[in-house]
């Protein structure tokens, strides 16, 4: 059984729009992250909250929005998207600072 | 900012063949963690150690924080290990943010 869900596996939005994707972690983890992928780049982190506390935010724009409503879910709202947000986005839990399982990603394609 | 390079970019192996992974980093890092990243996309945790030695089966593990530097290895290698192998260090401050490098892209031959 798959230990970390994430939620759709694929995305196609319109410029403007706005989606939610969605990470739940079943291994226990008091952590949990983002990161993008998006063509030529290495994996960018983007966000870490633990105990369902923001501890790092190194995402500039506000139009990515966490949301925790369970210590074992971290959604991702992204608002306005642009085909500049274009990328695979995966999620990942941990204990905090120790070894982090990456979530199978969302792969979201903005038109 | 925090800088992570991975060497080769690509390496190709017969089967058989034993394989090294450099990876090098531009600020003190509490941990180094490396990743194979199937051609799918999905990620794998290989191993995690803040500095010293690690094995799990055919990989070995080498992180000198000090020197700033890591290295994987990989003994026996076979046709299925070829995919991306991915090097990410976590700088401190106990956030848990992880700095990726690009990779190095592995191609095992019969």
């Amino acid at each position: 059984d798959p230990k970390i869900i994430q939620k759709p596996k694929y995305l196609v939005a319109v410029t403007g729009s706005e989606k939610i994707l969605i990470c739940e972690q079943y291994l226990g983890h008091n952590a949990m992250y983002w990161y993008r992928q998006s063509a030529k780049k290495p994996l960018e982190f983007m966000f870490s909250y633990s105990y369902q506390k923001l501890m790092d935010n190194q995402t500039a724009s506000s139009r990515f929005q966490p949301q925790s409503s369970k210590k074992n879910h971290l959604d991702l709202q992204i608002t306005a998207l642009k085909p500049d947000d274009s990328a695979t986005y995966f999620c990942a839990s941990s204990p905090l600072s120790y070894e982090q399982y990456f979530g199978p990603g969302t792969r979201l394609t903005v038109l | 900012g925090q800088q992570v390079q991975q060497s080769p970019a690509s390496l190709v192996l017969q089967e058989g063949e034993n394989a090294e992974l450099q990876c090098n980093f531009s600020s003190t890092a509490t941990r180094l963690q490396w990743f194979y990243q199937r051609p799918g996309g999905s990620l794998v945790s290989l191993l995690s150690n803040p500095s010293g030695t690690k094995h799990t089966g055919r990989l070995t593990s080498t992180t000198v924080t000090k020197e700033r530097r890591g290295s994987l290895h990989i003994s026996s290698s076979q046709i299925t290990d070829s995919g991306t192998y991915l090097c990410a260090m976590e700088p401190g401050a106990n956030t848990g943010k992880l700095t990726f490098g690009h990779g190095t892209i592995l191609r095992v031959h019969p």
